[in-house]
């Protein structure tokens, strides 16, 4: 069963407009990861949480763990056409390096 | 920052063909290396990890036999698909962490395998 619910699974937002990306899991996380994934390509790395409430930004992309660091979201503001491209989430579940991935959020950014 | 290569990106094989996959840490110490699977449309599958000097330890449902994975150093790990066929067909990328106190996990840039 997948350990990661990631939602929307895919997603088509005018140039301009804010969006969420939601990963929710059924476990208490010792840490989440966001990452963008061009297909066909590497995981370029976007941020990591790991304190219950904690939120990071980076430029126009802010990350959010909730206190009880089952879920995180991610938030795009004002989206450019090069925000395209698959958002994964990843858990860490103990100190262990490995990661569960979510099933990958598809977003499309129209110009 | 920390860099994954990954080798090569892409390969196009014959079926029964083995084919080895490199993934090298360039300015860090990677003790321990992950290999993920991705079939198109698809999210990371975790396939085994890697750890220098020792056996690798395989997830469930992974042919221990057919992914031959080496980690003889602390930059280099090697995942080997031996006797592919096309279902073998996928994306395969590897993961490595290292150095004190780095909870990043940085990924190589993939590598394509089509088996023919």
């Amino acid at each position: 069963s997948q350990e990661l619910e990631q939602s929307p699974q895919s997603l088509i937002v005018q140039e301009g407009k804010n969006l969420t990306i939601n990963c929710t899991s059924s476990k208490t996380l010792y840490g989440l990861y966001w990452y963008k994934q061009k297909y066909g390509e590497g995981l370029i790395f976007l941020m990591m949480l790991q304190k219950g409430g904690e939120e990071k930004s980076h430029e126009k992309i802010t990350a959010k763990l909730d206190e009880k660091k089952q879920q995180s979201s991610l938030h795009i503001t004002a989206s450019q056409p090069s925000h395209a491209g698959i958002y994964l989430c990843g858990a860490r579940r103990n100190a262990g390096n490995m990661l569960t991935f979510g099933g990958g959020t598809r977003l499309m950014v129209k110009p | 920052g920390a860099v994954v290569s990954q080798h090569p990106s892409w390969v196009i094989c014959k079926s029964g063909t083995s084919v080895k996959i490199e993934c090298r840490s360039l300015d860090f110490q990677a003790t321990t290396m992950f290999w993920y699977r991705q079939f198109p449309k698809q999210s990371l599958m975790l396939m085994a990890t890697s750890n220098e000097g020792s056996k690798a330890t395989y997830e469930q449902g992974v042919e221990k036999d057919k992914f031959l994975i080496n980690h003889a150093s602390l930059t280099l790990s090697t995942l080997t698909v031996t006797s592919a066929h096309p279902e073998d067909s996928s994306f395969y990328i590897c993961s490595a962490s290292g150095g004190s106190g780095n909870e990043k996990l940085f990924f190589g840039s993939g590598t394509q395998l089509s088996v023919l």
